[in-house]
């Protein structure tokens, strides 16, 4: 069946480093990918996404492409803040129009950023 | 904030109780899903209702069971609570039932079974 694996965590970097966070599915067809993100206490946010193959998602600097090839979707970001510690949930959608939607998701990674 | 509503925020029970936990979509939107993630799953699809019909079926246990109602608001009822049913229980909503719609999650109900 479907699913998404993700690097463990956690992840511990410095102010101003740079971030990847792996990310690869399983799934039949072209599923669409998310990355979601949870800061403390809260609930999801969606963060960026990508509907076919080698499209990029972007948000608040974090980029992520959607790799075919090696099924990939990793997350990345140029130069972390300590605002962005957080767990990022990388996230398959299966699914059809007019009939249902559902997400399944990665373990979570969690990220911790340090001054 | 995701326009989102759950509650309660926490929720404390023994075993073989029963609660609902209630979730009110954005609005405009049709499609309520629910979710639970717990430390040994993580996050798992339980359900999703469109327009007061339910449309899919994940790990949903047989104890627990939900529905959307004319107003668009759903509750999930969780029944015969075991210690492993502590979790946080996640909503998530979105305009349309099919597979390009985005869904928008509530900030969750952490229930915790004694």
């Amino acid at each position: 069946g479907d699913s998404v694996t993700q690097m463990e965590g956690p992840v511990t970097l410095s102010e101003e480093a740079f971030l990847t966070i792996n990310c690869t599915y399983t799934a039949t067809g072209y599923p669409s990918l998310f990355w979601y993100v949870q800061y403390p206490g809260e609930g999801l946010q969606l963060l960026l996404k990508a509907t076919k193959a080698d499209d990029k998602g972007s948000n608040k600097g974090f980029e992520a492409t959607y790799r075919k090839e090696t099924t990939s979707f990793h997350l990345e970001k140029g130069s972390v803040q300590v605002s962005d510690s957080a767990v990022y949930f990388c996230a398959l959608r299966r699914g059809f129009s007019g009939g249902y939607n559902k997400l399944i998701f990665g373990a979570g990674t969690r990220l911790a950023v340090h001054p | 904030d995701s326009g989102v509503t759950q509650t309660p925020k926490h929720l404390i029970t023994a075993t073989g109780q029963r609660v609902t936990l209630r979730c009110s979509p954005r609005s405009g939107d049709l499609s309520v899903y629910w979710y639970q993630q717990s430390l040994d799953q993580g996050l798992q699809f339980l359900i999703q209702y469109y327009n007061g019909e339910e449309r899919a079926k994940g790990n949903i246990l047989e104890r627990f069971s939900a529905q959307q109602f004319p107003d668009l608001h759903s509750e999930l009822n969780l029944s015969s609570l075991e210690l492993g049913d502590s979790a946080l229980y996640f909503c998530a909503s979105s305009v349309g039932s099919g597979g390009t719609d985005t869904q928008y999650f509530g900030p969750g109900t952490r229930l915790t079974v004694l």
